[in-house]
């Protein structure tokens, strides 16, 4: 069983759409991240969200902690191709020590 | 760049061969992390150091074994490869509370 669970696992859009990805967890985390991983390269990180219910906006993306720190959403606006990537969010786990990884959302926006 | 990479990137070997990546640093973080990739799960956590000689099981070690003799070098040992352990794996490097900077990855092929 995931600790973090993602959704959705596959999600294949047009340019311009709008779309949200989820990031849950039975748990509480004091913080999560954002990654977005391009094929035959690692993970890089987009954001942390620390505070619950904060919102971070990084151009067309906006991320948000919910307010009991379980969960974290990922919206894109007027998605573009070069969105296309594996999203992933990870939080910290034994004092910090781990850092743990949902399955991610592989995305792809077609022109 | 964040100084991390890993070696080999791509090996092919037999099934009960043992099989050793290397992961190395020029950061001097104090975590480092073993993920592997597979399609549907997302990173999960192997082993991970938080120093020189000290060491953790991750989520799916079993198979697997670590070492970590000097802080820029963490060494991952499959003792006796099984067709199970074809994977992409990838090294992290972190301090506490920060984000993780990954290597470019390792392909593993067991035959």
């Amino acid at each position: 069983t995931q600790l973090l669970e993602q959704s959705p696992q596959f999600l294949s859009i047009q340019e311009g759409e709008n779309l949200t990805v989820y990031c849950n967890s039975s748990s509480v985390f004091s913080s999560l991240q954002w990654y977005r991983q391009e094929p035959g390269e690692g993970p890089v990180l987009l954001v942390t969200v620390v505070t619950g219910g904060e919102v971070k906006k990084l151009k067309r993306l906006t991320f948000q902690f919910g307010d009991a720190r379980k969960d974290s959403s990922l919206h894109i606006t007027a998605a573009q191709p070069g969105d296309t990537g594996l999203y992933l969010c990870a939080g910290p786990r034994d004092s910090g020590s781990r850092l743990t990884f949902g399955e991610g959302t592989q995305l792809t926006v077609n022109p | 760049d964040a100084g991390i990479t890993q070696s080999p990137r791509h090996k092919v070997t037999e099934t009960g061969t043992p099989v050793t990546l290397r992961c190395h640093q020029t950061e001097n973080h104090r975590y480092m992390y073993w993920y592997r990739q597979d399609p549907g799960h997302g990173l999960r956590l192997i082993h991970y150091s938080y120093g020189v000689k000290d060491t953790d099981k991750g989520e799916v070690s079993d198979g697997y074994s670590v070492s970590r003799s000097k802080t820029e070098d963490f060494l991952l040992t499959l003792e006796s490869a099984t067709s199970s352990q074809t994977s992409v794996y990838f090294c992290a490097i972190r301090s506490m509370n920060t984000e993780a900077f990954f290597g470019q990855g390792t392909r593993l092929t067991v035959v």
